[in-house]
């Protein structure tokens, strides 16, 4: 059973604009949340990071929100640019785990 | 500094071939994991290892075995391959177990 979700496969938006990616959990045990970023035949790259001690979490462009009672996160990019066209994971942990549970991903195309 | 490099990048396999994915990183990370990506299904965990000399299994480890035999190699194996084991596979470091983890660039499996 899928422990993290991200329930939209692909996203379309206009360069400039605000980019939002959701993801959505069902593990009350999870504590710890990144994104990664994945272009064509390369490995995901760390993106940013969010504790459960925090709501909000910010580097440069990007900002990610995290809703304990909602059991849900989501990203924003903003503004929207062309390179940041990619595949987006969120994943999640819980500190007594050993891994990380992964999204389906979502696939972002950021049109010129 | 290289990070992590997987060897080979792609690979076609008869069915019934043993095969060893080969993964090493120059970070002096104490953890490793394997994942491999299906469409649909997002990055699944299939082993990892805390630090070197032990082993754990992760989502998906039937059919595949590790070993740690020091802190930079961690090789995945394929005792007999069969077709549904066609994959991307990544292998990821991270410092500690719960810490970000960061990828190689993959290796494209395909078994006929």
């Amino acid at each position: 059973d899928q422990q993290v979700k991200q329930n939209s496969p692909s996203l379309s938006v206009q360069e400039g604009r605000i980019s939002i990616l959701n993801c959505d959990y069902t593990n009350s045990m999870f504590d710890y949340f990144l994104w990664y970023k994945k272009y064509p035949a390369e490995g995901p790259t760390f993106l940013i990071s969010i504790s459960s001690i925090k709501d909000k979490n910010e580097d440069g462009r990007f900002t990610v929100f995290l809703n304990k009672s909602a059991k849900h996160l989501s990203l924003h990019i903003v503004p929207s640019q062309p390179g940041d066209s990619a595949v987006y994971f969120c994943a999640a942990s819980g500190n007594t785990g050993n891994q990380f549970y992964f999204g389906t991903g979502t696939s972002l195309t950021v049109i010129p | 500094i290289a990070g992590i490099t997987q060897a080979p990048t792609s690979q076609i396999l008869a069915a019934g071939r043993r095969m060893t994915l080969r993964c090493t990183q120059d970070m002096r990370h104490n953890a490793m994991y394997w994942y491999r990506q299906d469409l649909g299904l997002g990055l699944r965990l299939i082993h990892y290892s805390n630090t070197a000399g032990t082993t754990g299994k992760g989502e998906v480890p039937d059919g595949y075995s590790v070993s740690r035999a020091n802190t930079d190699d961690f090789p995945l194996t394929l005792a007999s391959a069969v077709p549904s084991q066609t994959s991307v596979y990544f292998c990821a470091s991270s410092e500690v177990v719960t810490d970000t983890q960061y990828f190689g660039p993959g290796t494209r499996l395909t078994v006929l």
